[in-house]
């Protein structure tokens, strides 16, 4: 299995102010053969499901606020929010879709300093 | 917009069998994969299995010994069961709709509210 590990667990920061979320893969989901990573972001507001935020790595989702950036290639990425809204609170995770089973990182909770 | 909703008991007594239910409504069950995933109370996800339109599933290993996933595109619903459950397996179990790129499940979206489920005796 591919194990996804994100760092920090947690993390507050001031409303206004950026956030970075890590997430690594115990090996590459960069599919060679289209060059596309094989990587999702998700948010978990409390007492909701996980809502779909990011795919192939950096690509938006229709309707997320482009505060929301994903970048990184092979085993390291990471989910940005650029200007924390107090809306944002919430745990995020990562996902990737290169094999199966299927393996989610165990989450960063983003807090209001 | 497709919405998924999970039904089914909310306890179930150890060793017996989970079983639940998500319907599909606002949209077609057609060419999607169809997952069940859960989450131990404040814990992570874990991807239990899924299963295609046509019939063919992917299961996790961790669970695929004991796990059943089955669809009835008539109803537009798709099921879960686990066998022999035990405490470990209390989790909100969530629905969820895969989507596809190049025939294979890649992202999961729309997500069920999800139902929590106790394996308690």
């Amino acid at each position: 299995d591919i194990v996804m590990t994100q760092s920090p667990d947690s993390l507050a920061v001031s409303l206004g102010e950026r956030a970075t979320i890590n997430c690594k893969s115990s090996q590459s989901v960069l599919y060679s053969s289209n060059n596309k990573n094989y990587l999702a972001w998700y948010q978990q507001k409390p007492g909701q499901p996980p809502k779909l935020l990011i795919y192939w790595a950096s690509t938006r989702e229709s309707g997320v606020p482009d505060r929301f950036s994903g970048s990184g290639s092979g085993t390291d990425f990471t989910l940005s929010i650029s200007s924390l809204q107090a809306e944002d609170v919430a745990v995020y995770y990562c996902q990737q879709y290169y094999t199966t089973p299927l393996t989610f990182g165990g989450g960063t909770k983003v807090e209001i300093k | 917009q497709v919405q998924l909703q999970e039904s089914g008991p909310g306890l179930v007594k150890p060793s017996e069998t989970l079983s639940l239910t998500c319907t599909v409504s606002d949209g077609s069950i057609s060419i999607y994969y169809w997952s069940w995933i859960r989450q131990p109370p404040g814990k992570g996800l874990e991807w239990i299995g899924d299963i295609y339109y046509s019939g063919s599933t992917n299961y996790n290993p961790s669970l695929k010994s004991r796990v059943t996933i089955s669809v009835d595109t008539s109803k537009k619903q798709f099921s879960l069961k686990l066998s022999s459950v035990t405490a470990a397996d209390t989790a909100v179990y969530y629905c969820a709709r895969g989507l596809t790129s190049r025939g294979r499940l890649v992202w999961f979206d729309p997500w069920g509210q999800g139902t929590l489920v106790t394996v308690s005796s």
